[in-house]
């Protein structure tokens, strides 16, 4: 497709329930980033790609959040055992990513996962 | 660690008119970008305008430019003959350039956002 794709688009899920996100990024694009973003706050760093490759998973709240891209192009972004603390619209975003010094690669973000865990 | 603020929860500009968004942000790194996005209801983030702090000239980009005072820590963005389609949230972001001959594709760093109604 042309943009960044996510699914599904809304989610519901009871407490203790596990969930699976899903990207689709840009075709071709190298990086893949999850944020997540809690209501009327921006959005915070979960964790980073380049191709299969998880390079930085710092932002990832706890072990029960678990993110995977296996052959470097769609990504899953997992919540194990869902708390209400969860509850937020989780974004993914793409950009091409170069070897060039100095270049700064657009972030192209999807529509977002709203998750609400009750 | 690098913080990004914005001060302004809520701003709301009549159409036509200039509005001014702030953004102050902290880093001890020397090599980085700024940004701006947009992201109006129900929609998905898009970049407005970017801003490499090795260069002293302010971006722009058609009705949007910035402000860019890098010793004081500050990247405003002014919206000029505001529209409608304007409304939006707006995020000021940060982003670390990568190791020297890698860009690793930094994460971006946000702010809280300013919530902007433009009104007719």
């Amino acid at each position: 497709g042309a943009g960044v794709s996510q699914s599904p688009r809304y989610k519901v899920a009871k407490r203790g329930q596990d969930v699976a996100l899903r990207c689709d990024p840009i075709s071709g694009h190298v990086s893949l980033f999850w944020y997540q973003q809690a209501l009327g706050q921006g959005p915070e760093f979960l964790t980073y790609f380049q191709n299969e490759a998880q390079l930085d998973k710092s932002g990832l709240p706890s072990d029960r959040f678990f993110a995977e891209r296996p052959e470097g192009s769609v990504s899953t972004l997992k919540i194990q055992r869902t708390q209400q603390e969860d509850s937020a619209v989780y974004l993914c975003a793409s950009s091409l990513a170069t070897a060039l010094v100095g270049r700064s690669d657009e972030q192209f973000f999807g529509p977002g996962t709203r998750l609400t865990v009750l | 660690a690098q913080t990004v603020t914005q001060s302004q929860p809520e701003m709301s500009v009549q159409e036509a008119e200039t509005v001014t968004l702030s953004c102050t942000y902290d880093t001890s790194e020397s090599n980085y970008y700024l940004f701006w996005y947009k992201q109006p209801p129900s929609r998905q983030m898009i970049l407005v305008i970017r801003q490499e702090a090795y260069k002293q000239q302010n971006a722009t980009e058609n009705r949007f430019s910035v402000n860019f005072q890098k010793a004081a820590k500050s990247f405003s963005l002014k919206i000029s003959d505001s529209q409608l389609g304007d409304t939006a949230m707006y995020f000021c972001a940060f982003m670390k350039l990568g190791a020297l001959f890698y860009n690793q594709g930094g994460k971006l760093i946000f702010g809280q956002g300013t919530e902007l109604s433009v009104k007719p």
